[in-house]
């Protein structure tokens, strides 16, 4: 059971805009910043979304992130078939010494 | 281009050990935190380890704490993962990854492809 919760799957079709949460807690959304992975199994994990609504060089702005206290979301409008992949948030924990949690992962269906 | 290329994985059975390296190649080495993050077959990404630069530092998942060790060698610009009393649960790919920013220990741009590990008897 991870630390920050996402909802298993998500689904939309091409054109359309897709929200995928994150739920935490105090000690890690509440009081750090949210990261946003694109992950296709077996291949290397992409950062899409830094510092709860960042996009790093070269993600498309149809992929937006807002956090609000403890929960976070991320956005993808104008859905297109490529953005069919698992999805997970991570945050630093303040607790235990400090370390690092991941959301259980969405997984979006283009339909 | 930074490179980040994992190797050391391996089947192995459970009670054994393996020690898994990230060769980094394309940025200075020594002025970036490196972590761990591994993906079990059919489960989602899980934060394994976190070493700071000099590596003197490290932090470790709950899961792995006490049986993990992670390294770093500067000199060869190499990341290290030693891994003891593995179990069956422990099976995974195992990416070695990069922050973004120099002296961060998140988010993770630069990854590896990942090295397969295999506890079984």
């Amino acid at each position: 059971q991870s630390v920050l919760t996402q909802p298993p799957s998500a689904s939309g079709t091409p054109g359309q805009r897709v929200t995928i949460s994150c739920s935490g807690s105090s000690s890690n959304i509440g009081s750090n910043t949210v990261n946003w992975y694109q992950h296709l199994p077996g291949t290397a994990p992409k950062l899409l979304i830094y510092s709860n609504n960042q996009r790093p060089s070269g993600v498309p702005d149809r992929f937006s992130g807002s956090k609000s206290g403890t929960s976070a979301s991320l956005a993808i409008s104008g859905l297109q078939s490529e953005d069919e992949a698992d999805y997970y948030c991570a945050a630093w924990d303040d607790s235990l010494n400090g370390h690092v949690v991941f959301g259980g992962g969405t997984k979006l269906t283009v339909l | 281009e930074v490179q980040l290329l994992e190797s050391g994985g391996g089947l192995v059975q459970p009670g054994g050990s393996l020690r898994l390296s990230c060769a980094a190649s394309g940025f200075t080495f020594s002025s970036y935190a490196l972590s761990w993050v591994r993906q079990a077959p059919g489960k989602g990404l899980e934060w394994v380890s976190t070493i700071n630069l000099p590596g003197t530092t490290t932090y470790y998942a709950g899961s792995v704490k006490g049986r993990f060790t992670i390294s770093r060698d500067n000199s060869k610009n190499t990341l290290y993962l030693q891994m003891d009393s593995l179990r069956a649960e422990d099976t995974a790919l195992y990416y070695c990854a990069r922050p973004k920013g120099q002296y961060q220990l998140m988010p993770w741009i630069a990854w590896g492809q990942g090295t397969l590990v295999t506890v079984s008897s």
